[in-house]
């Protein structure tokens, strides 16, 4: 079955640009139709989707983030990516990357998860 | 945008007993709607799609139900290990994803 794990800095100075990248294995990110995700969790709170990406290449963000965040796929190692700029405080939270899938009747969910990854904003 | 709301907050039951979790969409969503199970320190896991459907390898003391705004998840019969928060999340057009704010189970 499909898996994927997060990697990058547990801790960022503010102002800085996280940078995380989820690999996935056991299955190739460019075979049928799913979307790439990352979703974050502030700590103790709910969850965040921040925003997706299909192996072509095609984006979409979370429209109170879209400013800031940027995903990328690299094909050939089997990954994607997160970039946040302009980091604060209030982005410390467990990051996680996750596979979308849809159904033949028009959900549109998120069936396998990283393990997730705490980043904290401190100086 | 689309919001959601759960209820209760978080609950304390006994092993063997049934448990329900509302969560209400402030439009139709048709069956749009899935829930996701969250143990301490863990990712979620993603429980119920399309509000009725059981993942694979799920038990089957997990079920949904529900249509357009309103929606259940029940435990028929609370395990231990059933210990956690449950979310619910829905999709718009935008596109969107939301979750709800999440309900956590106790064991009493």
């Amino acid at each position: 079955q499909v898996q994927l794990q997060e990697s990058g800095p547990g801790l960022v100075k503010p102002s800085q640009t996280l940078s995380l990248t989820c690999t996935v294995s056991s299955g190739s990110i460019s075979s049928g139709d799913y979307y790439w995700n990352w979703i974050r969790q502030h700590p103790g709170k709910g969850l965040e989707w921040l925003g997706f990406i299909f192996s072509s290449g095609r984006t979409y963000y979370n429209p109170s983030l879209k400013s800031r965040v940027a995903i990328s796929v690299d094909t050939s190692k089997n990954l994607f990516s997160l970039k946040v700029t302009s980091m604060t405080a209030a982005d410390t939270a467990v990051y996680y990357c996750a596979r979308g899938a849809s159904s033949w009747n028009g959900g549109y969910y998120f069936d396998y998860w990283g393990q997730g990854t705490l980043v904290t904003v401190s100086s | 945008d689309i919001q959601m709301t759960q209820s209760p907050s978080s609950l304390s039951a006994s092993v063997g007993a049934r448990v329900t979790i509302t969560c209400q969409a402030s439009q139709d969503i048709r069956k749009n709607l899935h829930w996701y199970q969250q143990k301490p320190g863990k990712a979620p896991k993603l429980l119920i799609y399309d509000a009725s459907n059981l993942e694979a390898g799920v038990p089957s003391r997990f079920s949904g139900s529900g249509s357009g705004t309103d929606f259940n998840f029940t435990i028929s019969s609370l395990q231990p290990e059933d210990l956690a928060t449950y979310y619910c999340q829905q999709y718009d057009n935008l596109p969107l994803f939301t979750f709800g704010p999440g309900t956590k189970v106790d064991m009493k």
